[in-house]
């Protein structure tokens, strides 16, 4: 089945700079990749996803990138604020006999330091 | 649209017992999926159903079971509990029927499991 890495656990930065996260996947037959973030508290939500068929998209201060090939994505948070403090899911889905299954990373808790 | 609703918000039982949580998704979402959160183990797969059938299945022992109902709710049942059941459990509901792929899932605020 699908293994999704998912790199560093834990991140702090300065607020104002950029944040990386980056996710390792297994399965080649993986075509959607969405990034959930979960604030203290709250229920984990959609930020941004990209599909395989684009090597990149941006969302204001976010993007995510995809490499197929070295089955690599990653978000990027540009001019961190202190409430992108959260911890952050990268997930890889596919098709599993027709229906959708997806797998996620382990988390990354994203401190931002005022 | 109201959202995705678990109950209870919180639950305490004993070894030994067990429990019964509910998912209620968002209307016209047939699927709903289970996971288990815990600190450093990220969200772990449960379950999910579609039209009140078992679609995928998660690394979970038999103690872990669940149901959803012809209304889409679903309900998530451990037997025996053990004290490394502890854990938020989220349910997540989306569209996603047969044949299709890359569903945003909407995630429930779910229902913190305390063993004692």
């Amino acid at each position: 089945g699908e293994n999704v890495e998912q790199h560093p656990s834990t991140l702090s930065v300065q607020e104002g700079d950029s944040a990386v996260i980056k996710c390792t996947y297994s399965d080649s037959a993986s075509n959607y990749f969405p990034w959930y973030k979960q604030e203290l508290g709250k229920r984990p939500q959609l930020i941004i996803d990209i599909r395989s068929n684009v090597g990149e998209k941006k969302d204001q201060r976010i993007a995510v990138t995809l490499n197929k090939t070295a089955k690599h994505f990653s978000l990027h948070i540009t001019e961190t604020q202190p409430e992108d403090s959260a911890v952050y899911f990268c997930a890889a889905s596919g098709d599993s006999g027709g229906y959708q299954k997806v797998t996620f990373g382990t988390g990354t808790k994203l401190q931002v330091i005022p | 649209k109201a959202g995705v609703t678990q109950t209870p918000r919180y639950l305490i039982k004993t070894r030994g017992q067990q429990v019964t949580l509910s998912c209620s998704p968002i209307s016209g979402h047939r699927s709903v999926s289970w996971y288990q959160q815990t600190p450093g183990q990220g969200l772990q797969f449960l379950f999910e159903y579609f039209s009140e059938t078992q679609r995928n299945k998660g690394n979970f022992p038999g103690r872990f079971s669940g149901r959803q109902f012809s209304n889409s709710r679903s309900e998530m049942n451990v037997s025996t509990l053990e004290l490394g059941d502890s854990a938020l459990y989220l349910c997540a509901s989306s569209l996603a029927g047969r044949g299709s792929v890359n569903e945003k899932l909407f995630f429930g605020s779910g229902t913190q499991l305390s063993v004692l």
